[in-house]
């Protein structure tokens, strides 16, 4: 079955430093990569929608400058949290999907804490 | 727009008695629908996919959910719960841009 990696599961950075998150498909073609941002005991809202080659289209109230997403192959997505700052401390997931009406796969998520 | 309401933020159920987790939808046509789980510090989980080919969906672990048009409704239920079934629980939909709107989740406690 279709798996994705998430890397690291979990990270503890300083204010001010930068993080970034991996998110790969091990076994298929990803065109379409999401990521998602759950703070504690809510639901999943998506961040961004990466299309490879392409550059990623942020939701409403997602700042791009500060949430850096790259989608340069088809297996792999990275997002980096710039300027990290104790606000930013969330569990993230990403999702990939092969093609528009196929399923998609969560990664495991990363769990930020900001110190 | 595509969306979806989950009923109760909290069920707690007894050890192998049955679960029932609601969801209500709202949709312009016919809607695709998905149940994931949610274990702890854990990515989701498919449970379960409604695309319209069958009203009732059975999914893995022994979980199932209807598709009742006239409620808008997609219940998931499982006969029996088990302790390791203790999770959050989200009832998700596709939107129109083909992305995927979660439900505020339901979280289930499995009492012994």
């Amino acid at each position: 079955g279709a798996v994705v990696s998430q890397h690291p599961s979990w990270v503890i950075c300083k204010s001010g430093t930068s993080v970034k998150i991996e998110c790969r498909s091990l076994d298929f073609q990803a065109t379409t990569m999401f990521w998602y941002r759950q703070f504690p005991k809510q639901s999943l809202m998506l961040m961004a929608t990466s299309n490879e080659g392409s550059k990623a289209t942020y939701e409403q109230g997602v700042e791009k400058d500060k949430f850096l997403i790259n989608h340069a192959s088809l297996t792999l997505s990275t997002l980096t949290v710039t300027s990290a700052h104790p606000e930013d401390s969330s569990f993230y997931i990403c999702s990939a999907s092969r093609q528009t009406n196929y399923g998609y796969t969560f990664g495991s998520g990363t769990r930020l804490t900001v110190v | 727009a595509q969306s979806v309401t989950q009923l109760d933020s909290h069920v707690s159920v007894s050890e192998g008695t049955p679960v029932l987790l609601r969801c209500n939808y709202s949709s312009s046509y016919s809607p695709s629908l998905f149940w994931y789980v949610q274990h702890p510090n854990k990515g989701l989980q498919l449970l379960l996919k409604y695309t319209s080919a069958a009203t009732l969906v059975k999914g893995i672990n022994g979980f199932e959910a209807e598709f009742k048009k006239s409620e808008t409704s997609f219940h998931l239920t499982k006969p029996s719960a088990h302790m390791s079934d203790a999770a959050e629980y989200f009832c998700v939909t596709k939107t129109g841009a083909n992305n995927l709107f979660f439900g505020t989740g339901t979280r289930l406690t499995v009492i012994p």
